[in-house]
């Protein structure tokens, strides 16, 4: 399967806890995007990579929020002390690089994402 | 109020139906215009996207865009029971490089055999 994976596709833990997640975008894509979606909503954008560099990040990402792509391949997403409102759908993507000087497509390919549940 | 307006519904019509999904927005910088499709439990699909106002038809479907109302729409034609699904419109802005989407909330849509 070539396309984007994430693991672990379920976490439940207890409040107070830290949990990491982790991101294997597409093969020679070289821009990863974390998104956040709770229940019968949309995802919301949370970060976004360009190789190793995270040139983007949302209001929605707390202190107790990071996210590193170290050799611009996968990248983890760890949430310390965890709330019960971090339980949520914590989706990431991935797009191939843009042509230089044009504004982008930019599709991006969604992986099946890690379900948090905070007890 | 958000950004991305869309009727959650949920919706259910029977085989063989138009269906007729529908988002509103607020944001003028918005560049791209997609459609997504969520089955349960996993990742959301691109279906379409569209970047100026007007029609793109892809087989079954077609996505309108007007810019003007800030009003874009989803047509599922002879809808069969495996589009059943939650459907996102999402918006893009430029970011660093990127676009980052912006979602609406999601109808979810049941079709009977």
């Amino acid at each position: 399967d070539t396309g984007v994976s994430q693991n672990p596709r379920h976490k439940i833990t207890k409040r107070g806890q830290n949990v990491t997640f982790r991101c294997d975008p597409i093969s020679e894509h070289n821009r990863l995007y974390w998104y956040r979606q709770t229940l019968g909503q949309g995802p919301e954008f949370l970060t976004y990579f360009q190789n190793e560099a995270q040139l983007e990040k949302s209001r929605l990402l707390s202190d107790r929020f990071s996210a590193e792509r170290p050799k611009g391949s996968f990248s983890t997403l760890e949430i310390q002390r965890t709330e019960q409102g971090d339980s949520a759908m914590y989706l990431c993507a991935s797009s191939p690089p843009g042509l230089a000087g044009a504004t982008p497509t930019d599709t991006q390919y969604f992986g099946p994402g890690t379900r948090l549940t905070v007890l | 109020q958000k950004e991305v307006e869309q009727d959650p519904g949920p919706l259910s019509v029977p085989e063989g139906a138009i269906v007729s999904l529908n988002c509103t927005y607020s944001n003028s910088a918005f560049q791209y215009f997609m459609w997504y499709r969520q089955y349960s439990r996993k990742g959301p699909e691109l279906l379409m996207y569209t970047y100026s106002s007007g029609n793109k038809e892809d087989g079954r479907f077609t996505a309108q865009v007007d810019k003007s109302s800030k009003y874009i729409s989803l047509f599922i034609r002879d809808s069969q029971p495996s589009d059943s699904a939650t459907y996102l419109c999402a918006m893009s802005v430029r970011i660093q490089g990127a676009q980052k989407l912006v979602f609406g909330q999601g109808t979810r849509l049941t079709i009977n055999p």
